[in-house]
């Protein structure tokens, strides 16, 4: 079974400084992706940026990028220039690349930006 | 964009009623999942089909939860009867999924906020 880890309840980040959501994840294949998506206030989860198992180079989009340590299985995003839209919870998530498809979540991190 | 689109966004109904919930995928994707978003339980997986056929809905209580996808461009969910612990939020998400790489990411609606009084 997958397991999804994120520590972090709630976290604070001032404008335009840089912040770190971790994750850390649980599984025996070798062959899997992570995600991270965005639920702003209203509701819709928004798919931020992808990591596969065998990707050797970190992930990055725009703003975001996925610090991936495959041996610590660990998988955080950070987010750079924090602006306030950026405040929503933040879900990471796996999914294994063989058999079951659906994602495997974890339980969250509520990021509020200040200004 | 393509989107995931979903109806209706928003439902109250008497526990004991019938709600069906509906999703249309994004053209071309060839999965469709239904997820439930609780306080307590997070984002759990209910249904998972692909091309159409369900392979998975394990996660879904079979004596009131029913999941269908009878075209390609619907997907429903269907609660009967309904209880008040099923109120939650229901997302459907669509994506492709070809070859063993699984890179491309689901795509969610906007969700189904259930309300069972």
């Amino acid at each position: 079974a997958q397991k999804i880890t994120q520590t972090q309840p709630g976290m604070f980040v001032q404008e335009k400084e840089a912040v770190t959501l971790d994750c850390t994840y649980d599984t025996s294949d070798q062959s899997y992706g992570l995600f991270w998506y965005k639920q702003p206030s209203s509701g819709e989860m928004i798919f931020l940026i992808y990591q596969g198992s065998y990707d050797e180079q970190n992930a990055t989009e725009g703003r975001y990028s996925l610090n991936f340590q495959k041996a610590r299985k660990s998988a955080n995003l950070v987010i750079s220039a924090s602006q306030l839209g950026d405040s929503a919870m933040y879900f990471c998530a796996m999914r294994m690349d063989t058999g079951r498809r659906a994602l495997t979540f974890g339980s969250g991190t509520r990021l509020q930006v200040q200004p | 964009d393509a989107r995931v689109t979903q109806t209706p966004r928003h439902k109250v109904t008497e526990m004991g009623q019938e709600v069906t919930m509906r999703c249309q995928p994004i053209l071309g994707h060839n999965t469709v999942f239904w997820y439930r978003q609780t306080m307590m339980q997070g984002l759990e997986l209910l249904a998972y089909f692909r091309n159409r056929a369900p392979l998975d809905d394990s996660g879904m209580p079979k004596d009131r939860f029913s999941a269908e996808m009878p075209d390609a461009t619907l997907a429903t969910l269907k609660i009967q009867p309904s209880e008040p612990r099923d109120s939650a939020v229901y997302f459907c998400a669509s994506g492709l999924v070809h070859g063993r790489r699984g890179n491309q990411p689901q795509h969610f609606g906007d969700g189904t906020r259930l309300s069972i009084l």
